[in-house]
C-alpha cells in the first residue's frame, strides 16, 4: 500500500511571494489533514477536509493560507504572501475516516521564506 | 484546555536501558491517546496507541502507562537500541466527529552504546 505522498519535498522562497504544497494521500482515505511542524515543535493542525469538506480550520491564519480537496482525493495548501515566520515543514495526513484516531503521515515539505 | 505537556525535552540512554517519556493532558474529553515516532527528514509515524479503557498496552519493546485519574500517559521503551534514536511526540485527540490531534512539543531520544 503507497503512503500519503507530498511535493515538493524542499522550497525556499523570498517574503511575499506565494508557494503551493501538494498531498495525495492514502487511496480511499476520506479525512486529510495538514500539520504545520515548525522547528522543534509537535506538528499543529491547520485544516482538516472529510472528503471535499473542510470539517475544521480553526487554526488556519486564512488571510495568507487556503486549502482546496476538490474531488476528494488530493489536495493542495497555498501561502500568499509568505512571511519569515511560516519557515517550517508542513505535514499531510490522512485517515481512514474521521471516526478513525490513526493518522497516517507523508514525508512532508520543508519551506524556507527569507 | 487542549494541551498537551511533555517531558523531558531531551533524552540520552545506553544502550539496553529504559527510555521512558512522560505527558500530562487537561481535557477530560480526550479519549485516544498515540505516541508518534520521527526520524530527521521523515514525517512522524505511529508507533503505539492507547484508549482510557485500559490501563497499559505493550507491543514488543514499546509500552504505554495510562493514568487517568491523573491525566497522565507515558511511553516506555525497554531495551532502547542507537535504532530508537528519534524524536518521539504524544498526542490526544477526540475520535469520532473532531479526530484532530493535539501533539506534546515532543522529545529528542538517544540511544548510545
Amino acid at each position: 500500500e503507497a503512503g500519503v505522498a507530498q511535493s515538493p519535498r524542499y522550497k525556499i522562497i523570498e517574503k511575499r511571494q506565494s508557494v503551493a504544497f501538494w498531498c495525495n494521500p492514502i487511496s480511499g482515505h476520506a479525512t486529510l489533514y495538514w500539520y504545520q511542524q515548525i522547528l522543534g515543535q509537535g506538528p499543529k493542525l491547520l485544516i482538516q477536509f472529510q472528503n471535499n469538506g473542510v470539517v475544521d480550520d480553526s487554526q488556519l491564519p486564512k488571510d495568507r493560507f487556503s486549502a482546496e480537496r476538490l474531488k476528494g482525493v488530493d489536495s493542495t495548501l497555498k501561502i500568499q504572501p509568505a512571511k519569515l515566520e511560516d519557515s517550517a515543514v508542513y505535514l499531510c495526513a490522512s485517515s481512514v475516516d474521521r471516526s478513525s484516531g490513526t493518522q497516517y503521515f507523508g514525508p512532508g515539505t520543508r519551506l524556507l521564506v527569507l | 484546555q487542549q494541551q498537551v505537556k511533555q517531558s523531558p525535552q531531551s533524552l540520552i540512554v545506553q544502550k539496553g536501558g529504559i527510555s521512558i517519556i512522560n505527558c500530562a493532558y487537561e481535557n477530560t474529553a480526550f479519549d485516544y491517546f498515540p505516541w508518534y515516532q520521527q526520524f530527521p527528514g521523515k514525517g512522524p509515524a505511529l508507533l503505539i496507541a492507547i484508549r482510557p479503557d485500559v490501563s497499559e498496552k505493550k507491543e514488543g519493546r514499546f509500552t504505554i502507562s495510562f493514568n487517568k485519574s491523573a491525566k497522565q500517559f507515558s511511553l516506555h521503551i525497554m531495551d532502547s537500541q542507537p535504532g530508537d534514536s528519534a524524536t518521539y511526540f504524544c498526542a490526544a485527540s477526540m475520535t469520532g466527529t473532531a479526530s484532530k490531534l493535539t501533539f506534546g512539543t515532543g522529545t529528542r531520544l538517544q540511544v548510545t552504546l
